[in-house]
C-alpha cells in the first residue's frame, strides 16, 4: 500500500535457515508492527515496535526477532526457519499509536518453509 | 484470547444494505472499535472506528450498542467489490487483536 512496501514478496527457504524479511515505511510514523496470518487465527502479533530501538514483543514471538535502526526500517529475522513459520507475513504502522488513529498494512510476504 | 466474536459468514444481495455484526462483552472503558476488511491477497484495510458515538464515513457506518458490548458495521449498499473478510477489532494498547473475521459475499 502506498508508503508501506515489504520485500520479498515471495520467499521458499528450507528449514533450519536464517530468514530475514523487510518492512519499509516512507511515512515516518513512529509504529511499527509485524504479524503473521494463518488459517483459522486470523492475524497475530508477533513483535511491535514503538520507535527507533525499541522493540516488544506480541502474542507468537517465539522465533522471531525484530531490529529496527532507523525509523523507516523494521525487519523481522526467522532465527532457524521450521515449516511452522510457513505463513503470510504483514508489516503495519501507524502514528502516534494503533487505539486512535489504526493501521496501515503492507500487501504482505507469503514465506513458504519446506 | 477472542475479544470479538463474529459470525464466520455473511451473504448479501448486491445494492443492498448489509448489516456485520459483532460481539465485545468484555470491552474496556479505553478500548476502541475498529472494523479492517481485508480482500483477497491483500493486507487488511481500515473501515471505520469509533469510541462510543456512532460514526459515518464515506465507506460506511458504525453503529455502536449503548453498553459498547456490542456493534454492527453497516454497509450502505453492497457492491461486488464489497466482498471482503471483515475484522471486528478492540484495541489495547498499542495493540489490535484480531479475530477470524466474518467472510462477506455478496450475489449480484
Amino acid at each position: 500500500d502506498a508508503g508501506i512496501t515489504q520485500s520479498p514478496r515471495h520467499k521458499v527457504t528450507e528449514t533450519g535457515t536464517p530468514v530475514t524479511l523487510r518492512c519499509h515505511q516512507t511515512e515516518n510514523h513512529r509504529y511499527m508492527y509485524w504479524y503473521r496470518q494463518d488459517p483459522g487465527h486470523g492475524l497475530r502479533l508477533i513483535h511491535y515496535s514503538y520507535g527507533v530501538k525499541d522493540t516488544d514483543k506480541g502474542e507468537v514471538s517465539d522465533g522471531y526477532s525484530v531490529s529496527r535502526s532507523k525509523t523507516e526500517d523494521f525487519l523481522l529475522t526467522l532465527e532457524s526457519a521450521t515449516s511452522s513459520q510457513t505463513s503470510v507475513y504483514f508489516c503495519a504502522i501507524s502514528s502516534p499509536g494503533p487505539t486512535n488513529y489504526g493501521y496501515t498494512f503492507g500487501s504482505g510476504t507469503r514465506l513458504t518453509v519446506v | 484470547d477472542a475479544k470479538t466474536t463474529q459470525p464466520n459468514s455473511m451473504e448479501s444481495n448486491e445494492e443492498e444494505p448489509v448489516h456485520l455484526p459483532c460481539n465485545h462483552s468484555t470491552i474496556s472503558g479505553t478500548d476502541y472499535i475498529h472494523w479492517y476488511r481485508q480482500l483477497p491477497s491483500q493486507g487488511p484495510e481500515y473501515v471505520i472506528h469509533g469510541l462510543t458515538s456512532n460514526v459515518n464515513n464515506r465507506m460506511a457506518s458504525l453503529a455502536i450498542a449503548e453498553d459498547r458490548k456490542s456493534s454492527t458495521l453497516i454497509l450502505h449498499r453492497a457492491t461486488l467489490r464489497d466482498a471482503a473478510v471483515y475484522y471486528c477489532i478492540l484495541s489495547t494498547g498499542n495493540q489490535f487483536y484480531f479475530g477470524t473475521g466474518t467472510s462477506l459475499t455478496v450475489i449480484p
